[in-house]
């Protein structure tokens, strides 16, 4: 059974511009949820898809967004990328959603700003 | 609020010792759940264990071994013999039933050396 799967695995931006990273989750879970990665902040949670719908929200201002597509697909969209983006960017599916389901990681997309 | 706080930032130990990580956590809901996941150089986490509030059982599970005390908040996690492929960083994790995100604490760098 594949894992999760995303694409890319590195990328390079400049300041200003923006960028999407893509996430195919396991097959059969309706589940996605995207966390950033930094040497300070850790590990921090920025939203939850679920049926195509966001499901749960962490604190990131709004130039981080989302989508889930009817195939469970989902997608985050950085626009005005900033310095302090610069991250490791996981998604992690589950079966359904709740607070009880075992999140499972992909490798992550590594974001570099220039 | 909520809370995960790992105090080891790293551990170094020579192969076949044994190794503790360390968690404390914090919540005021009744209903929760732990986790557990390991994070090897390839970026990946890889999740290990899931602990519901309710059940206070500890549990083995091959060379791998779980502590939860409710009384002291904790949930800690031992590595019997530990081998160089243990090495990796490990993040215990939380989330309530209410708040439904996935909190991480800042990680445990284990570094097995041969």
């Amino acid at each position: 059974k594949a894992g999760v799967t995303q694409t890319p695995r590195y990328l390079i931006k400049t300041r200003g511009q923006q960028v999407t990273l893509s996430c195919s989750p396991i097959s059969g879970h309706r589940s996605v949820s995207w966390y950033q990665q930094t040497p300070g902040q850790g590990l921090q949670f920025l939203f939850e898809y679920f049926s195509e719908t966001q499901r749960n929200k962490g604190n990131f201002p709004g130039r981080f967004s989302g989508r889930q597509f009817s195939n469970s697909r989902s997608e985050m969209n950085v626009s005005t990328l900033e310095l302090g983006d610069s991250a490791l960017y996981l998604c992690a599916s589950s079966l359904t959603t709740g607070s009880n389901q075992p999140q499972h990681f992909g490798d992550g997309t590594r974001l570099s700003i220039l | 609020a909520q809370k995960v706080t790992q105090a080891q930032t790293e551990i170094s130990v020579v192969e076949k010792e044994d190794v503790t990580l360390d968690c404390v956590y914090e919540t005021r809901d009744t209903t929760y759940y732990l986790f557990w996941y390991k994070q090897p150089p390839s970026g990946e986490l890889v999740f290990l264990i899931r602990r519901n509030s309710f059940d206070e059982q500890n549990e083995i599970s091959g060379r791998y071994s779980w502590n939860f005390q409710k009384s002291t908040s904790s949930f800690n996690f031992t590595i019997t013999a530990s081998q160089v492929v243990d090495s990796a960083v490990y993040f215990c994790a939380l989330v309530s039933y209410n708040t439904d995100k996935l909190i991480f604490g800042t990680g445990t760098r284990l570094q097995v050396f041969p």
